[in-house]
């Protein structure tokens, strides 16, 4: 069975300070996909990102980035100089291909609070 | 209208109510999916439909009736639900099934 473990379940920074966000997953696939979806105060899950199993390089984009390491089956996120609109809460997920396609496994995600 | 949207945004009902959830995308994909989000648990896919065919029920009760007319339509049928099937009610889309989800900004249903 497939798991996601987002063992932080709320983190309170002050803007512009740097934050790195936890998720560690479990799967007997060797093929699969990892995300990070963003869900703000409007309810949404906003796409940050969808990582394959291959490619182990790290992804920034702007103030994000992603360290993904099959050894320790991490894919943590960091925000650089966050910002009060980062805060929301932020879900890990991971797919399963073995079935009928692209079924997402979450973890319980991390409420994310950016003090001015 | 853009992305994936659904109506209502908010939902009150009492058990014995009958009511529906809708969803449209807008992205032309062929894939469409919903999820309950509850307090208590982590998000849980409740079906998936592709090229308007179900092809997962993850379990759920017979309350819970879903339907696809077309690709970009997706409705969730309710009827006699209970207090806690109370929950955020999201849909997603994707081109095919193997691509990426994206969703909707959900309906927030609480059953009195």
């Amino acid at each position: 069975a497939q798991k996601v473990t987002q063992a932080q379940t709320e983190i309170s920074v002050v803007e512009k300070e740097d934050v790195t966000l936890d998720c560690v997953y479990e799967t007997r696939d060797t093929t699969y996909y990892l995300f990070w979806y963003k869900q703000p105060p409007s309810g949404e899950l906003v796409f940050l990102i969808r990582r394959n199993s291959f490619d182990e390089q790290n992804e920034i984009s702007g103030r994000y980035s992603w360290n993904f390491q099959k050894s320790t089956s991490s894919f943590n996120f960091t925000i650089t100089a966050s910002q009060v609109v980062d805060s929301a809460v932020y879900f890990c997920a991971l797919s399963d291909f073995n079935n009928a396609g692209n079924m997402l496994t979450f973890g319980g995600g991390t409420r994310l609070m950016v003090k001015p | 209208e853009t992305g994936v949207t659904q109506t209502p945004r908010h939902l009150v009902m009492g058990m014995t109510n009958k009511k529906s959830l809708k969803c449209e995308q807008h992205l032309g994909h062929n894939a469409m999916y919903w999820y309950k989000q509850s307090a208590k648990k982590p998000l849980e896919l409740m079906f998936v439909y592709n090229f308007k065919e179900q092809t997962e029920n993850n379990s759920v009760p017979s309350r819970f009736s879903p339907e696809c007319p077309n690709s970009s339509h997706l409705f969730l049928h309710l009827h006699t639900l209970q207090p806690e099937d109370s929950a955020l009610y999201l849909c997603a889309s994707s081109q095919f099934v193997t691509d990426t989800q994206y969703f909707g900004p959900g309906t927030r249903l609480t059953v009195l």
